[in-house]
């Protein structure tokens, strides 16, 4: 089976930088996702890793290490709207596609 | 707005109850995904459907149900409800075509309470 593990919560000042890890464990791997999700909101998507390195999309970064099955979301000069829970997940072993997510970081952005 | 529309927004019944949930995907996407979320929990893989055929199944109960018609749009039916199911339940939607990236695009949820 698939597990993902994440830090529970992270706390941050607004302008600062906040890393959320994330450490997986999976037979085969078709990539990572992260997605955003406010509260009482849908979750959205963010970034997709499938190959080692950085990817960048304006104020958000994910980075991914397949070697050592892990990867993290970066998000930049923080916005109080940035609070949220962020999950990564990964695609089921099969051919499915579908998602097993992580249980989530909850960020709290402060003044 | 993802273009995966869910109704109904918010569900009220009570326990032993039966209720449907529908979801219609984004324009061009075959699959269909359910998930349940508890309050202050992840997200729960329920059941998939392909193209109108089931495809992988999750952590679904046998007292839950779900179907994909020939527009595309699903049901998810919830029967016997226990105070247990109140949750949030999303459904999602992507193109599901062979490629390694295949975004999933989440409707807004549909939160049950169950009395």
């Amino acid at each position: 089976g698939q597990s993902l593990e994440q830090p529970s919560e992270v706390t941050a000042v607004e302008g600062a930088i906040v890393q959320i890890n994330c450490t997986y464990q999976t037979s085969g791997f078709y990539g990572l996702s992260w997605y955003q999700q406010h509260d009482g909101g849908a979750p959205t998507f963010l970034s997709y890793n499938a190959l080692d390195g950085l990817e960048e999309t304006g104020r958000f970064s994910s980075f991914l290490s397949r070697s050592d099955s892990y990867g993290y979301l970066l998000l930049q000069e923080l916005q109080m709207k940035d609070s949220a829970s962020y999950f990564c997940a990964v695609r089921d072993e099969d051919s499915s596609y579908k998602l097993i997510f992580g249980s989530g970081t909850r960020l709290l952005v402060r003044p | 707005d993802s273009g995966v529309t869910q109704t109904p927004k918010h569900l009220i019944t009570a326990t032993g109850q039966r209720v449907t949930l529908r979801c219609s995907p984004r324009s061009g996407d075959l699959s269909v995904y359910w998930y349940q979320q508890s309050l202050d929990q992840g997200l729960q893989f329920l059941i998939q459907y392909y193209n109108g055929e089931e495809r992988a199944k999750g952590n679904i109960l046998e007292r839950f149900s779900a179907q994909q018609f020939p527009d595309l749009h699903s049901e998810l039916n919830l029967s016997s409800l226990e105070l247990g199911d109140s949750a949030l339940y999303f459904c999602a939607s992507s193109v599901a075509s062979g490629a390694s990236t295949d975004t999933q695009y989440f409707g807004p949820g549909t939160r049950l309470t169950v009395l």
